[in-house]
């Protein structure tokens, strides 16, 4: 079976653009998270999707937006990149909601580069 | 606001010794996580740990969780080269619809042969 999966797997953007991230969950998962991680650090979260709406929101400026998609497909649009931006982007999909264990599985992420 | 700290941050050990590395967290969380992190690659999970008292070990690590204490351990057995990357631990509260983690700082492990 098919893991979680992201496009693309790198992208180098200049300062001021507008960026798309594309994440796929694992077959059957209804969750999306995604997360920003800056080169050493941890993972920090931006949004979850539960059956196309927002459940949660990180401390992240207006300038991060996502959306989740009838196939359960998620986006994160980033508008006006910064170079502070430049990040891994990790997407990860859950099963159901929190009221029930279900472990959240990693995607492989997107290297975001800003110019 | 929940905070998750690391120790070490880096952690340098020869092969063949024994280590742990802790994570403490500030607030009452339902779920502790630990991670792997290979360079460039994303998180590969190691444990899940639901419950105070709870320990889990898989090969050369095991990981426990103190709920009072509001600490986990992941311990290092006998450690080989394969094991160097960097450990994350993270926690999230089971409220409703919100699946929010918090993850710590990381701890760089390198295994010297």
């Amino acid at each position: 079976d098919a893991g979680v999966t992201q496009s693309p797997t790198h992208l180098i953007k200049t300062r001021g653009q507008h960026v798309t991230l594309r994440c796929s969950p694992i077959s059957g998962h209804k969750s999306v998270s995604w997360y920003q991680q800056v080169l050493g650090q941890g993972p920090q979260f931006i949004f979850q999707y539960y059956e196309k709406e927002e459940r949660g929101r990180g401390n992240f400026p207006d300038r991060f937006s996502a959306r989740q998609f009838p196939n359960y497909s998620s986006e994160l649009n980033v508008n006006a990149l910064l170079l502070g931006d430049s990040a891994l982007y990790l997407c990860a999909s859950r099963g159901g909601l929190a009221d029930s264990y279900n472990e959240q599985f990693f995607g492989p992420g997107t290297r975001l580069t800003v110019l | 606001e929940l905070k998750v700290e690391q120790n070490p941050l880096f952690l340098s050990m020869q092969e063949g010794k024994n280590y742990t590395i802790y994570c403490n967290y500030s607030t009452t969380s339902d779920r502790l996580y630990w991670y792997r992190q290979d360079p460039g690659k994303s998180l590969e999970s190691l444990f899940v740990l639901l419950s105070n008292g709870a320990v889990k070990q898989e090969g050369r690590l095991m990981a426990s969780l103190d709920t009072k204490a509001r600490l986990s351990t992941l311990h290092i057995t006998a450690a080989v080269h394969d094991l160097s990357a960097t450990y994350f631990c993270a926690v999230d509260r089971a409220n409703f619809g919100n699946e929010k983690l918090t993850f710590g700082t990381g701890t760089r492990l390198t295994i010297i042969p």
